[in-house]
């Protein structure tokens, strides 16, 4: 069976700090996905990134990047100097390549990050 | 534009009154599914479906009913709705699914539903 764990459940920081989001996952296929969500107080769910367990360089994107280590099963979200509108929750979730039928996401419970001016 | 629409945003409905929402894609997605957001759970499978006529069970889908008797359309209904089925709702389509390439998920705006 698969797993996400979100350990942090609320951040708070103030804005332009750097914060990192935390990410584990159990899987036991070698082939699998793994994704960043964000919900901003809107409510829908934004797509950030994804990414295959064959990949695991790091990806930046402008104040986003991304830490994935399959030794550590961790695919950990870094937000480099925070603003205002990064409040949000992110959820993390897996997916596993070859599940039959049903390749669903397994999401993470998320994270509640609120960056204060 | 590549879309999924799901209908309505809110809805606030009494115990016992059958209902349904509404979820279409505009991009030929074979797969479908719906999902369920609650605090402190995160989002959790109902329902999904690969293909017209072809429905399964998710994580949670007591109470709840699906159809596809259309590619683009994937309905979620709630034929005698309860206080505990109160939630966030979201729809997601994807081109296909059980094979080596995931596409990514598109998900739809979110339905509301308070059940009091």
């Amino acid at each position: 069976a698969q797993k996400v764990t979100q350990a942090q459940t609320e951040i708070s920081v103030v804005e332009k700090e750097d914060v990192t989001l935390d990410c584990v996952y159990e899987t036991r296929d070698t082939t699998y996905y793994l994704f960043w969500y964000k919900q901003p107080p809107s409510g829908e769910l934004v797509f950030l990134i994804r990414r295959n367990s064959f990949d695991e360089q790091n990806e930046i994107s402008g104040r986003y990047s991304w830490n994935f280590q399959k030794s550590t099963s961790s695919f950990n979200f870094t937000i480099t100097a925070s603003q205002v509108v990064d409040s949000a929750v992110y959820f993390c979730a897996l997916s596993e390549a070859f599940a039959g039928a049903n390749s669903k996401l397994t999401f993470g419970k998320g994270i509640t990050l609120s960056v204060r001016p | 534009e590549a879309q999924v629409t799901q209908n309505p945003r809110y809805l606030i409905t009494v115990t016992g009154k059958k209902l349904t929402v509404t979820c279409s894609q505009n991009m030929n997605h074979e797969y479908m599914s719906w999902y369920r957001q609650d605090p402190g759970l995160g989002l959790r499978q109902i329902y999904y479906s690969m293909n017209v006529e072809v429905t399964d069970k998710g994580d949670v889908p007591e109470g709840y009913k699906v159809s596809r008797k259309e590619k683009r359309n994937f309905p979620l209904i709630l034929e005698s709705p309860s206080p505990n089925q109160t939630s966030l709702y979201f729809c997601a389509s994807s081109l296909s699914q059980g094979q080596a390439t995931n596409y990514g998920y598109t998900f739809g705006s979110g339905t509301r539903l308070t059940v009091v």
